[in-house]
């Protein structure tokens, strides 16, 4: 059974602080990795992608992934209140059919 | 451009009824799924489709049923409904090209359904 472990949390940051989110997975032969974000009552929206060993920036958002660890984390710079939501951490299960395993996510609150 | 549009956004149903949700996307995505996601709990993947006429099993397929006669439309069958599928359903598409999953899912708005 392959597994994408995240802390439930809620994970509560002031304003302006870094929130780092975790990952783990079970499944070495995993290729890609998805971090996604949802509103309450919303949709996922894709928000990050990994695929290479290190560290990836998007604007705030860095992904790092460590391969021989199995760990993928989502550190979020200078965090605001509209970034509080749900965070899942996605992998591919590997293979031609592209499916993805889910986290069960972690709730983020950034405190004004 | 709609993306990946499902029908309708809630249902309410009594136990023993059935319905279709309806999953149309515009992107031309060769790959198609279907979630559930339960309170305080990830996506589930229930079916999925790599192309027309081409349908597989997900995680918890029991209850439902799949269909895919064009690339737009995945419509997910729910025949004898059960209070245990009370969820949120979300349909996904991807391009599904190339062999090494680099290949992100895009979300419908999803269908929120209740069985009483």
């Amino acid at each position: 059974q392959k597994e994408v472990e995240q802390n439930s949390g809620p994970l509560s940051v002031p304003e302006g602080a870094i929130a780092s989110l975790n990952c783990t997975y079970s499944d070495r032969g995993s290729q890609s990795f998805f971090w996604y974000r949802q509103y309450s009552g919303k949709s996922p929206e894709l928000i990050m992608f990994i695929y290479s060993n290190g560290d990836k920036e998007d604007g705030r958002f860095t992904a790092q992934l460590n391969k021989a660890s199995q760990y993928v984390s989502l550190l979020i710079r200078d965090s605001q209140p509209s970034d509080s939501a749900t965070y899942l951490c996605a992998v591919n299960s590997g293979g031609s059919n592209y499916k993805l395993t889910f986290g069960k996510g972690t709730l983020l609150t950034v405190n004004p | 451009n709609a993306g990946v549009t499902q029908t309708p956004k809630f249902r309410i149903l009594k136990i023993g009824q059935s319905m279709t949700l309806q999953c149309t996307q515009d992107m031309n995505h060769n790959y198609m799924y279907w979630y559930r996601q339960d309170p305080g709990m990830g996506l589930k993947l229930i079916y999925y489709s790599v192309g027309a006429g081409i349908t597989d099993k997900g995680e918890v397929p029991n209850g439902y049923n799949v269909s895919r006669s064009t690339t737009e439309d995945f419509p997910l069958r729910l025949e004898l409904a059960a209070p245990s599928q009370t969820s949120v359903y979300f349909c996904a598409s991807s391009p599904g090209q190339g062999g090494d999953g680099r290949q992100p899912q895009h979300f419908g708005d999803g269908t929120r359904l209740s069985i009483l």
